[in-house]
């Protein structure tokens, strides 16, 4: 069983600061990294796929970075806004058709 | 609009009944995932299929059962059913990319709430 572990579990910020939250996994179980981001009341929508060390990957004022030597990724939301808020979760892929382990997620709460 | 469809969307049953929850994934992809997400919990992983054969398996219980059919759409079977087994049921799918590389980036559908009462 792959240990992913998301850090916070739950945070809460003021609309236009921004933040971060962190994904670590095993580093020697590594093919990709995925992020999800997941509105209450629907299903989690794909962020972003990240296969190599160093990668950054970015989408609008969201981005996310990698480290598989260390094995962790940040996903940062830069002046955060109300529709900002969701649990984001991160999930590990393992090797191929293998089994994609997901974390338990950071439920990231924006206050107007 | 993720191209996952799951039916139904809602199910009330009682204790001790058997239901089939179906999902169809999107076009050309070939493995399906389900999902539990039981009240305050997280994604939980029951099992994958891919192109019709068991990939790999989670904390599916002895009880639940899945498949995968020709035209790729699954369904999962959950019987002798218990209170603690209401919860959302998700189904996902991904694809192989061009080229033969797959990340497994998936694709979920809007879920089935399953209400035993």
């Amino acid at each position: 069983i792959l240990n992913v572990e998301q850090s916070p579990q739950s945070l809460h910020v003021q609309e236009g600061d921004s933040t971060n939250f962190t994904c670590s996994f095993p580093s020697s179980n590594f093919y990709a990294l995925h992020w999800y981001r997941w509105e209450t009341a629907k299903s989690p929508e794909a962020l972003f796929v990240m296969t190599l060390n160093g990668d950054e990957k970015k989408k609008g004022r969201i981005s996310a970075t990698l480290n598989t030597k260390e094995g962790y990724s940040y996903l940062y939301i830069k002046g955060s806004q109300p529709e900002d808020s969701a649990t984001y979760l991160c999930a590990l892929n393992s090797g191929g058709y293998q089994k994609v382990t997901f974390g338990t997620g950071t439920k990231l709460q924006v206050i107007p | 609009d993720s191209g996952v469809t799951q039916t139904p969307k809602h199910l009330i049953t009682a204790t001790g009944q058997r239901v089939t929850l179906r999902c169809s994934p999107r076009s050309g992809d070939l493995s399906v995932y389900w999902y539990q997400q039981s009240l305050d919990q997280g994604l939980q992983f029951l099992i994958q299929y891919y192109n019709g054969e068991e990939r790999a398996k989670g904390n599916i219980l002895e009880r639940f059962s899945a498949q995968q059919f020709p035209d790729l759409h699954s369904e999962l079977n959950l019987s002798s059913l218990e209170l603690g087994d209401s919860a959302l049921y998700f189904c996902a799918s991904s694809s192989r990319l061009a080229g033969g590389i797959s990340y497994n980036e998936q694709f979920f559908g809007p879920g089935t709430r399953l209400t035993v009462l």
